[in-house]
């Protein structure tokens, strides 16, 4: 089957770092996505992996890790508009249509 | 670029009645568009993938005569919810790659749509 997992909810402080992890079972693999989505909003893209490593962009980097099955996105000094739900999808190769696979997202509240 | 819109925003209709979703790619082309559906707290979970000109593949679980998907041209994509009913209240996005981004082929998300069944 295809399982995705992140923590539901995670709270940090304004200025600090925050790394949201996401590990992942499916049947193949084509790419990593990273999204963050406000409230009632639609998601926004922020980064993509397809080799492992790191992939920095600004003061998110996101990390990679195939043989593991891992992937974390790591964001630094922390605003408050960070404040939202991060969701990690992987994509699918055998669809032929690049669909996603959405994990569970994580909420991320960040406090004053 | 690759701004994708969506219409309406919002939309409240009776029980029983049928609700037209549209969606749109403004600046480009979309090879495939992907309609999601989202409840409160929860991710995004993939209903159907429409490609141009052909019948949308359904996921597993989603009626395909409930929720009609067609996809005209390469630049809209229209979700009928028909014979609504209050456990169809959620709200629905839709999102498009096109064949230009050819590294990642990112999806690019609409706003969504707020439905809800009285």
């Amino acid at each position: 089957g295809q399982n995705i997992d992140q923590p539901t909810e995670m709270t940090a402080t304004e200025g600090a770092i925050v790394q949201i992890n996401c590990t992942y079972q499916t049947s193949g693999f084509n790419g990593l996505f990273w999204y963050q989505q406000h409230a009632g909003e639609a998601p926004t893209f922020l980064s993509y992996n397809v080799l492992d490593g790191l992939e920095e962009k600004g003061r998110f980097s996101s990390f990679l890790s195939r043989s593991k099955g891992y992937s974390y996105l790591l964001l630094k000094e922390l605003q408050m508009k960070d404040s939202a739900s991060y969701l990690c999808a992987v994509r699918d190769p055998y669809s032929g249509t690049y669909k996603y696979i959405f994990g569970t997202g994580t909420r991320l509240k960040v406090l004053a | 670029g690759a701004v994708v819109s969506q219409h309406p925003s919002r939309v409240i209709c009776k029980s029983g009645t049928s609700v037209k979703i549209e969606c749109r790619s403004l600046d480009f082309q979309a090879t495939t568009m992907f309609w999601y559906r989202q409840f409160p707290k929860q991710s995004l979970m993939l209903m159907a993938t429409s490609n141009e000109g052909s019948k949308a593949t359904y996921e597993q679980g989603v009626e395909k005569d409930k929720f009609l998907i067609n996809h005209a041209s390469l630049t809209l994509s229209t979700l009928t919810v028909t014979s609504a009913h209050p456990e169809d209240s959620s709200f629905y996005i839709c999102s498009a790659i096109t064949g230009g981004d050819k590294l990642t082929y990112e999806q690019y998300f609409g706003p969504g749509t707020r439905l809800t069944v009285t």
